[in-house]
């Protein structure tokens, strides 16, 4: 079956401005996370969705940083007033449910802030 | 706090060499998941195991091999045999089996070239 997809595959934007990121689950997974990837900090937790339940935010490096989850499935996450360090390739995983199954991630977006 | 370490950061072996890729993991929970992930040069993380804490049975999948010592808060990765194919980032990871543990946290990753 279908993999977790994300788009766009890259973003590149100018310092200041606000991006959307999407991710679609894998179908039937209740579970959904966002990671950030970055040559420093290498791979970084920063928001969890089960199903329709209020999410853990615990990651999220700024207020800046926000998602939301539509119908317990498509995820947005929005970064506003983008900064240089904001640049990293921001990686989406699903899972069965948020338990010890594994996750399983889609390509990811790479996003350059200028 | 939970802290995975994967001490090599970059390995090159030539094809057909066996190699070890090394994962030391911190907690105080006495419950808990590792992985293993991959990440070939196209980017998207692959999943190839997950063991539970209290099962310390090391497991074969073909050429992959891993080895799960409490003892020393170790999951260690062996690919016997090499091959190109095998080039990629791996990641060791912990996810915590508690009410509230949701996220994975990973190592920095040990990149493995495989030399033909």
């Amino acid at each position: 079956g279908a993999g977790v997809s994300q788009s766009p595959s890259n973003k590149v934007t100018e310092k200041g401005k606000d991006v959307e990121l999407r991710c679609d689950p894998i179908s039937g997974h209740t579970a959904l996370y966002w990671y950030r990837q970055s040559l420093g900090q290498g791979l970084e937790f920063l928001i969890y969705f089960q199903g329709n339940s209020a999410p853990d935010k615990s990651g999220l490096p700024s207020d800046r940083f926000s998602a939301e989850r539509t119908g317990g499935s498509v995820s947005t996450l929005t970064i506003q007033r983008t900064q240089q360090e904001d640049s990293a390739v921001y990686l989406c995983a699903s899972s069965t449910h948020g338990g010890a199954n594994e996750q399983f991630f889609g390509p990811g977006t790479r996003l350059t802030v200028l | 706090a939970q802290k995975v370490t994967q001490a090599q950061t970059e390995i090159s072996v030539v094809e057909k060499e066996d190699v070890t890729l090394d994962c030391v993991y911190e907690t105080r929970d006495t419950t808990y998941y590792l992985f293993w992930y991959k990440q070939p040069p196209s980017g998207e993380l692959v999943f190839l195991i997950r063991r539970n804490s209290f099962d310390e049975q090391n497991e074969i999948s073909g050429r992959y091999s891993w080895n799960f010592q409490k003892s020393t808060s170790s999951f260690n990765f062996t690919i016997t045999a090499s091959q190109v194919v095998d080039s990629a980032v791996y990641f060791c990871a912990l996810k915590l089996a508690g009410a509230g543990s949701y996220q994975l946290t990973f190592g920095k990753g040990t990149k493995l070239s495989v030399i033909p």
